[in-house]
């Protein structure tokens, strides 16, 4: 089944990394995605890892997966008070032809000055 | 490029009245789109998804409708809201076979 789960919240000091982890369970997943949601907006997309690629580097993004233990991180370096939002990981599922996203629940990141 | 609309961006009605909440694309023909909704402090749920004019998938039994009446143009609609029915919609495109969603910036409904 399609089960995507997310840690509620994490806080970290500016300038420090953030690792923000998202497991899932259908190994048929496709492409993993981060999105972030800042407080009453839409969701921006930040990046995407191939599901034959173990990790993906976009400038102070760092995607890390484990397709072994179904587990996909998102580190952030010199992480920054504006990263402050809400990181939600979602997988693609093309054999369902359902065209949708599996959303987690979404980790909190609060950065403190 | 590429740029999807909603509206109204909030909404406050009472419990019983209809709903009408619009979303547009434009920079793109044939797109997939979506309606999700997010719970207070929850993740998206998704509700109804279409691959073209007149289709539409539901997922989840409600009392919500969408339709599709152009290429770029999706609406989700209410004969008579219910409290439950609170929360922030958001629309998504995808591109013909690309699996990668693109979200706009939601409506924030309130059901009194």
């Amino acid at each position: 089944g399609e089960d995507v789960e997310q840690s509620l919240f994490l806080s970290v000091r500016e300038g420090d990394s953030s690792v923000i982890n998202c497991t899932y369970t259908d190994s048929s997943s496709t492409y993993l995605y981060w999105y972030k949601q800042e407080p009453g907006a839409g969701l921006q997309l930040l990046t995407y890892i191939f599901s034959n690629m173990d990790m993906k580097q976009d400038q102070r993004l760092t995607v890390l997966l484990n397709k072994k233990d179904k587990h996909l991180s998102l580190r952030i370096a010199d992480t920054q008070t504006g990263d402050s939002a809400i990181y939600f990981c979602a997988e693609s599922l093309r054999d369902t032809g359902r065209r949708a996203l599996t959303f987690g629940s979404g980790t909190r990141l609060q950065v403190q000055p | 490029s590429q740029t999807i609309h909603q509206w109204p961006a909030t909404l406050v009605q009472p419990v019983g009245s209809p709903l009408s909440l619009e979303c547009t694309v434009e920079g793109t023909s044939n797109p997939n789109l979506y309606w999700y909704r997010q719970a207070a402090g929850r993740g998206l749920q998704l509700l109804f998804y279409s691959v073209g004019i007149g289709q539409i998938s539901s997922e989840v039994p409600q009392n919500l409708s969408a339709s599709r009446p152009q290429d770029w143009q999706f609406i989700l609609s209410s004969k008579k809201l219910l409290l439950s029915d609170s929360g922030f919609y958001l629309c998504a495109w995808s591109g013909g076979d690309q699996e990668t969603q693109y979200f706009g910036p939601g409506t924030r409904l309130l059901v009194l």
